[in-house]
């Protein structure tokens, strides 16, 4: 079973401020790991694939960068709409099974 | 544009069985892997089972194994998720989505909105 930690859980940043959130999993899943944004109320929205590839329509101050056991998603300068919980996703080489991260929620300090 | 419609949800006593549907419009249905992904009351999102683009191959959570089938009709572009013994901790809202492929290799880019489930006696 794989385990996934996010760090921090909590992260108070202000509007224009760089975000920095850690993905760590205990087994290797290779680049498969992904990046959800969650906000109240709404469906969760898909930021990054495949640990690095922004999906459609995601702004560019949004990355994915990592490898292995290791990710982190970098938000370059915070906009107002950003503030939200965010999840890593990773799966298993075989079978395909999903694993989601316990969340990193970003306020507004 | 891209939809996914959920329903089916309702309130069950443990141990009765309970069967949502996901409707999916705005794309080809058959060309993709769909998900079933749930988010009990407080707490984070939870991966539930995984159905390939042609309906060959289902993965579960170990936390649902044995009790729930996922299933879908492509002439239909409908998705389900048959759920058995039903367990308070069942309890959540259901969100149905698209993977990236046909054979569930990147995750979920496309969610519905949610159908909720609460099992209580």
């Amino acid at each position: 079973e794989i385990v996934l930690t996010q760090s921090p859980a909590t992260l108070s940043l202000s509007p224009g401020d760089r975000a920095t959130l850690s993905c760590r999993t205990s087994q290797s899943g290779g680049s498969y790991l992904a990046w959800y944004q969650h906000k109240p109320g709404q469906a969760p929205r898909l930021l990054i694939y495949d640990a690095s590839n922004r999906a459609t329509g995601i702004p560019a101050r949004f990355s994915g960068s990592g490898s292995g056991t290791d990710f982190t998603l970098t938000i370059s300068s915070l906009e107002p709409e950003d503030f939200a919980v965010y999840y890593c996703l990773q799966r298993t080489i075989w079978p395909p099974l999903f694993t989601f991260g316990p969340g990193s929620k970003v306020h507004i300090k | 544009q891209v939809q996914l419609v959920e329903s089916g949800g309702g309130v069950v006593q443990p141990g009765r069985s309970l069967r949502l549907s996901c409707e999916a419009s705005g794309f080809t249905f058959r060309s993709y892997a769909m998900h079933w992904v749930r988010q009990a009351p407080g707490k984070g999102l939870e991966w539930v089972a995984l159905i390939s683009y042609d309906g060959s191959n289902q993965y579960y959570a170990d936390s649902v194994k044995g009790r729930f089938t996922i299933s879908r009709d492509n002439s239909k572009s409908t998705l389900h998720l048959q759920m058995n013994s039903l367990r308070d901790e069942d309890t959540a809202v259901y969100h149905c989505a698209k993977d990236l492929s046909g054979s569930g290799t990147y995750g979920m880019d496309v969610w519905g909105q949610g159908t909720t489930a609460t099992v209580s006696s």
